[in-house]
């Protein structure tokens, strides 16, 4: 079970180009999802949360308009790097937990590739 | 804002060999340690969460330990197998909330070679 799924898993487009990367739990609902970010040799670092029906709470240094978070539904996030340019390109991840207790560990998606030419 | 260390950055081992690595930090200003097995084009798995100083935990041959105090947690693998190859991942979960955020350390990556 705490099956998380993401698409797509590789994302090649040209400069200037959105680009919306969907995050679903399959069987559970999630109230809470988080959007992860990874550059080469670094570890991975928390963007924003998204909170179902209300708006995401974005980490400092991330750019609200540069990266809008979408919480539709239980079991729905998705993530649009709008106008998007070469530093762009990463690897970009999300996660969920079942429940709320902070002894639950997160369940990932696969993540998604994202390279801007 | 929370700094997670994880040492070695990479290791060899030979099948067989039984191994180590670190996640260090510095403050106990946390709710949860996770640890999470990274496998190549696959998602990151929770091996444990542990939440109280001196918490043991293990699955099958993999435990892992942690000291809030001194501010670590050793993750040991008995017997390696080259299925053990992944990146492994420490992370500091702060907030006790749902909307609470986990913190990663650059992970250790395990080569078994058979």
């Amino acid at each position: 079970g705490a099956v998380v799924s993401q698409h797509p898993s590789w994302v090649i487009c040209k400069s200037g180009t959105s680009v919306k990367i969907e995050c679903r739990s399959l069987d559970f609902q999630a109230t809470t999802m988080f959007w992860y970010r990874q550059f080469p040799k670094q570890s991975l670092m928390l963007m924003a949360t998204s909170n179902e029906g209300s708006k995401a709470t974005y980490e400092q240094g991330v750019e609200k308009d540069k990266f809008l978070i979408n919480h539709a539904s239980l079991t729905l996030s998705t993530l649009t790097v709008t106008s998007a340019h070469p530093e762009d390109s990463s690897f970009y991840i999300c996660s969920a937990s079942v429940g709320g207790k902070s002894s639950q560990p997160q369940h990932f998606g696969d993540g998604t590739r994202l390279s801007i030419l | 804002i929370l700094n997670v260390e994880q040492s070695p950055q990479s290791l060899h081992v030979q099948e067989g060999d039984s191994t180590n690595f670190t996640c260090s930090f510095p403050s106990s200003n946390f709710y949860a340690l996770h640890w999470y097995r990274w496998e190549t084009a696959k998602s990151p798995e929770a091996l444990f969460v542990m939440t109280l100083n001196g918490d043991e935990k293990k699955k099958g041959r993999i435990s892992a330990t942690l000291n809030t105090k001194e501010g670590y947690s050793y993750l040991y693998i008995k017997g390696s197998q080259p299925e053990d190859s992944a990146t492994y991942l420490c992370a500091l979960r702060v907030g006790s909330s749902n909307t609470g955020k986990l913190i990663f350390g650059q992970g250790t990556t395990l080569q078994v070679k058979p």
